[in-house]
């Protein structure tokens, strides 16, 4: 069954850029929609938005323009890059699968696979 | 933005009871509704999409209902394993955009 590990840096500086990544191992890259959702005490689960295949992203936009999707097929990985952090972007960062079923005319949408989440602590 | 609600914040239920938790939407969410279990340290886990569709593998004791702005997330006979929090969250095709609750806590009583 499809897995998916996030890797990336657990402290960041603040004003620097974080960069998270998630390999998606099971199952090809294609096909779905892949998410970014992060945990904080202060905000809760919290999506920062969703990428395919083929690079096409959208994004909370609840959340400022500082971040930014991206996919490599060739890895079958897809990647979150945020630039300028701060202390508010502490958070357990989460990847996960975003499927979609439909039924009848309609379709559904959730998050059926999630990896174990990485810690990230922006701090000087 | 569609802002969820979730009540109780915590439940305090014994073993073997039934736990009825609520979540409620801004907007219209239609059907568009999931509901997510967390245990301490670990990634949500997915019971119920579609509002009352059971995930994979996730027991007949969890059932979900409702549409529109009122859903329920019902757990028949609490197990012991079923302590933990969980979380509805929607989705909207336009924006297109998901969001979640802030989670309601089952809590051994």
């Amino acid at each position: 069954q499809v897995q998916l590990q996030e890797s990336g840096p657990g402290l960041v500086k603040p004003s620097e850029i974080l960069t998270l990544t998630c390999t998606v191992s099971g199952g090809p890259i294609s096909g779905s929609y892949w998410s970014w959702i992060r945990q904080s005490p202060v905000e809760g689960l919290e999506w920062i938005g969703y990428i395919n295949y083929s690079g096409s992203a959208n994004y909370n936009p609840s959340l400022k323009s500082r971040f930014t999707l991206s996919v490599d097929t060739s890895k079958n990985q897809f990647s979150l890059k945020v630039n300028s952090v701060t202390a508010a972007d502490t958070a357990v960062y989460y990847c996960a699968r975003s499927a979609r079923t439909a039924m009848g005319p309609y379709y559904y949408y959730y998050m059926d696979v999630w990896g174990k989440g990485t810690t990230v602590t922006v701090s000087s | 933005e569609i802002v969820m609600t979730q009540s109780p914040a915590t439940l305090s239920v014994s073993p073997g009871e039934r736990a009825t938790l609520s979540c409620r939407a801004s907007q219209n969410v239609f059907s568009n509704l999931a509901w997510y279990q967390q245990r301490p340290g670990q990634a949500p886990r997915l019971l119920i999409y579609a509002a009352s569709t059971r995930a994979t593998d996730v027991p007949a004791r969890f059932s979900g209902s409702g549409s529109g702005t009122e859903f329920t997330l019902s757990i028949s006979s609490l197990q012991s394993e079923d302590f933990a929090v969980y979380y509805c969250q929607q989705y909207s095709s336009w924006p297109p955009e998901f969001s979640f609750g802030p989670g309601a806590k089952v809590e051994i009583k």
